[in-house]
């Protein structure tokens, strides 16, 4: 299996622009996860999906941050409109079935927004 | 309160020798999980070790081994034999019922040749 794909893997934007991060989780993996990671924050939970269907959103951090999953080999995470401080390395994670199983982390996709 | 807390933000290890990277959490859910992952320079995250809260015995893979004490919440993490390839930042998470990861802010482990 190739792994959880996550692109672009760089990503520079300016203020204001609109932001879209994506990633295929592995093949036969039902629980889908977005993290954040920042020196001021340490790695943090944005949201994640069972079988499609977002289930924790509270991570996110305003509105300006949607999410979907139309299909269960695909997801989007969408910043618009995006601001510095969203300069971060997003990274997707999925697992099959949750609890007590480790997740996959995908590459990461770096961002930043000058 | 931190649900994890990593308090060594920096160790040096002599390769060849072990090392313990220490992990207190903070939970009252009876049934939970801790996970250790590694991530070196590159920034790829890599799971390493799982102990459940009502596993009996001491999780261990390969070289990595997790020194579990229950009722002090403590689940450290043991590198036997280091080597230089275990340069990297170390994270310790917990996993309550809901599925998700709550991440420590990280241990950044050298060793030394």
């Amino acid at each position: 299996d190739a792994g959880v794909i996550q692109s672009p893997r760089h990503e520079v934007t300016e203020m204001g622009q609109e932001v879209t991060l994506r990633c295929k989780p592995i093949s036969g993996h039902d629980y889908l996860f977005w993290y954040r990671q920042t020196m001021m924050r340490g790695l943090e939970l944005l949201i994640y999906f069972n079988n499609n269907v977002p289930i924790d959103d509270s991570g996110m951090p305003e509105d300006r941050f949607s999410a979907k999953m139309p299909n269960a080999s695909f997801s989007t995470l969408k910043i618009q409109p995006s601001e510095p401080r969203d300069s971060a390395v997003y990274f997707c994670a999925s697992s099959f079935q949750g609890q007590d199983f480790e997740q996959f982390f995908g590459p990461g996709t770096r961002l930043t927004v000058l | 309160a931190q649900k994890i807390t990593q308090t060594q933000p920096g160790m040096f290890v002599q390769e060849k020798e072990a090392v313990t990277l220490d992990c207190t959490y903070d939970t009252s859910d009876p049934s939970y999980g801790l996970f250790w992952y590694k991530q070196p320079s590159s920034g790829e995250m890599i799971f390493l070790i799982y102990q459940g809260s009502y596993d009996q015995q001491n999780a261990t893979e390969g070289r990595y081994s997790l020194n579990f004490q229950k009722a002090r919440k403590s689940a450290n993490l043991v590198i036997s034999a280091s080597q230089l390839g275990d340069s990297a930042m170390y994270f310790c998470a917990i996993q309550e019922y809901g599925n998700k990861l709550v991440f420590g802010a990280g241990t950044i482990l050298r060793v030394k040749s």
